[in-house]
C-alpha cells in the first residue's frame, strides 16, 4: 500500500503568513494528488487535485506543486478562515487510496 | 445543488452490524463513482471504499476488507455500506462521497455529505 506522510502535523501562524504543507508518497504517484482543507465539526473541502489544479471557487492564495513523490500545499497569505486541518490524499493505483495524517494550522 | 444525505447511523455493539445509507440529489448519479470515508473522533481521514458506477468494482481499505461490503441503487439515488464484525476502532463519522474524474483521469472527492456518526461500544 502507498503511505503519505504531512509535515508538520501542526504549525502555527499569523494572518498574512505566507505557509507551507508538504507531504511525501513511499513511491512515486505521479501527480495522482489532493488537497483537502477540514474546518472543525465539518466535512473536507476540495482544494487542489492533480497535484497542481485549483478546484473552481478556491481562493488563487492556495497553490499546489510536485510530482513522483514529494508534494506541497501553499496559502501565500493566510487570512482568518484558512485556520483549518489539511489533508493530501494520494489517488494513484487501483483505487485503493490513502489520506496524509493532516496538517493542523492553528492561530500564533 | 448537489446533495448528499447520510442516515442509519448509532450504537452499536462489538461484533454487530450496521447499515448507513446515502441518498444523493442534484446529479446524475449513475455516471459518477462513489466512496465512503471515515473520521474517528480527534483523528484524521481514513478512506473507507470505493465503488463504480455500474458495481462492476469495489475495492477497500485493508482494516475493513471482508467485514464491509458497499453496494449502490442507482434507480433509487443511492449509496450503502453494510458494516459487519464492528470493532471499536470502528467508531468514526462515516461520510459518504462523491468522486470527480478531473480531465477523465485525476479522481477526487468533490462532494461530501454532513457525516453520520457510528459508535461501536458495549
Amino acid at each position: 500500500d502507498i503511505q503519505m506522510t504531512q509535515s508538520p502535523s501542526s504549525l502555527s501562524a499569523s494572518v498574512g503568513d505566507r505557509v507551507t504543507i508538504t507531504c511525501r508518497a513511499s513511491q512515486n504517484i505521479r501527480t495522482h494528488l489532493n488537497w483537502y482543507q477540514q474546518e472543525p465539526g465539518k466535512a473536507p473541502k476540495l482544494l487542489i487535485y492533480a497535484a497542481s489544479s485549483l478546484e473552481s471557487g478556491v481562493p488563487s492564495r492556495f497553490s499546489g506543486s510536485g510530482s513522483e513523490t514529494d508534494f506541497t500545499l501553499t496559502i501565500s497569505s493566510l487570512r482568518p478562515e484558512d485556520f483549518a486541518t489539511y489533508y493530501c490524499q494520494q489517488t494513484y493505483g487501483a483505487l485503493t487510496w490513502t489520506f496524509g495524517q493532516g496538517t493542523k494550522v492553528e492561530f500564533k | 445543488e448537489v446533495q448528499l444525505v447520510e442516515s442509519g447511523g448509532g450504537l452499536v455493539q462489538p461484533g454487530g452490524s450496521l447499515r448507513l445509507s446515502c441518498k444523493a440529489s442534484g446529479f446524475t448519479f449513475s455516471t459518477l463513482w462513489m466512496t465512503w470515508v471515515r473520521q474517528a473522533p480527534g483523528k484524521g481521514l481514513e478512506w473507507v471504499a470505493n465503488i463504480k458506477r455500474d458495481e462492476s468494482e469495489k475495492y477497500y481499505a485493508d482494516s475493513v476488507k471482508g467485514r464491509f461490503i458497499i453496494s449502490r441503487d442507482n434507480a433509487e439515488n443511492s449509496l450503502y455500506i453494510q458494516m459487519n464484525s464492528l470493532r471499536a476502532e470502528d467508531t468514526a463519522v462515516y461520510y459518504c462521497a462523491r468522486i470527480f474524474y478531473f480531465h477523465d483521469t485525476y479522481p477526487a472527492i468533490d462532494y461530501w455529505g454532513q457525516g453520520t456518526l457510528v459508535t461501536v461500544s458495549s
